[in-house]
Order: C-alpha cells, then structure tokens, then sequence
C-alpha cells in the first residue's frame, strides 16, 4: 500500500541553523500539508500546499518557514534559522484531492531537536 | 475562539470492555468530524469521518456519533483488545475547509 514517507527520521541541529525536512508523499496526491507536534501536545496544523503553491498557513508558520515542492515527487519544509521552539515532531499529509472530506494521510514524522 | 476539548486523563479499560471517547466542540459548526488514531512517535492514521447530516457511523468494531445540537461526539471500540491502546485525536471541521485542527487527544489502554 502506498505511504509517505519522511526524512529524516530524527534531525539534531544547533540554534540559528538552516534545517530542511523531506517528505514524498503518495504520487498521484495532490494536496500536501505539514504539522508539528510539540512533546506532550496537540498536532497542529502548519501549511497546507497545492499546484505549487500554499493554499493555507496558520499563525505558527512565520516567514522562517518556507515549503518547496522542487520536483515532482518531494515536499520540503526549511526552517531559516531554528530556534528552540522549533523542537518538535513534524509530520507531512497527503491528500488525493478533490473533496475536502478526502483522507489525509500522513509520514512516520521527523523528530527535530533544536540545541 | 474556536476549542476542541477531549478528555486529558488517561481511560483504563480490560480487554473486551466497550471503550467511550468524547469530544466536545465549541464555536464550531463543522460539516464533518474526523477520528484519528495516534500511536506513540508516529503520525495520525485516519479512522471515521462522520458528516453533520449522519448520526452515526460503524466500521468493524468501532461507531462514531455526533449530536450538532450537544456539539459532541462520541468514539466508541466494542470488544477492546490491548493492540487498541493509543491515543485518540478529533478532527472537527469546518465547510470546505481541508486543513485539519486536532483536539488534544484521550489515551485510551486496554489492560489484558
């Protein structure tokens, strides 16, 4: 059965760093979202992203976030300079698309530490 | 503000046991709801979705209810089995809208 698939799966990186995290989703999905989920919280919706470009953002993802689809089979998520805040587990959702009630499937997750 | 709001505290239940979530909403008026399950360290997989004309839906051992009127549904596994350990997360959403704002989730352990 198709999946999407993450990486990596765990990133450690220094404050003020650049991070990118990968995503490939389900190749014939259309839609393409990321959430964060902070140790101990809720999933949280970050951006949501179709025919190259966002079509939702929430208030968490500030102008340090950016997404990139750069060919036809990943999804990125960079964060410009992490902070520690930014520790959490992010996960991408794929989304055949069409109706809005279509199933969202999402990644094992990329575990970002931020030190 | 919109809130989502599941029950924080941990349910207990013996195997074989009917477990029972809740979620209650509240300044929503979502179109459908959305059961996600949660295993630790993993992402969210997708359960039932039930839409605000249907009062209830089954999927093998498992039926969501959702009362518009309470702003409630109920999440309930028949015949829990310890593999149904994890925690339970809710979806409720607005019209059109894709982007999926989760309750905090209830963990929910089966205890042989």
């Amino acid at each position: 059965e198709p999946e999407v698939t993450q990486t990596p799966s765990h990133q450690v990186t220094q404050m003020g760093q650049e991070v990118i995290l990968r995503c490939v989703p389900i190749s014939n999905h259309l839609y393409f979202y990321w959430y964060r989920q902070i140790l101990g919280q809720k999933v949280e919706f970050l951006v949501s992203f179709y025919n190259n470009e966002i079509s939702e953002k929430s208030e968490i993802f500030d102008d340090q976030f950016s997404v990139e689809r750069p060919d036809g089979s990943n999804f990125t998520l960079k964060i410009r300079s992490t902070k520690l805040e930014d520790s959490a587990m992010y996960f991408c959702a794929s989304v055949v698309g069409g109706a809005s009630t279509d199933t969202q499937y999402f990644g094992p997750g990329t575990r970002l530490t931020v030190l | 503000s919109q809130k989502i709001e599941q029950n924080s505290e941990a349910l207990n239940i013996q195997e074989g046991k009917t477990a029972t979530l809740t979620c209650n909403y509240t300044n929503y008026s979502p179109a459908y709801l959305q059961w996600y399950r949660q295993d630790p360290g993993r992402g969210p997989v997708f359960l039932l979705l039930i839409r605000e004309n249907e009062k209830e839906k089954r999927k093998e051992r498992l039926k969501v209810t959702f009362d518009t009127t309470l702003k409630q549904s109920l999440f309930h596994i028949t015949a829990s089995q310890p593999a149904d350990s994890a925690t339970y997360l809710c979806a409720p959403t607005d019209t059109g809208r894709r982007a999926l704002t989760f309750g905090s989730g209830t963990r929910l352990q089966v205890q042989p």
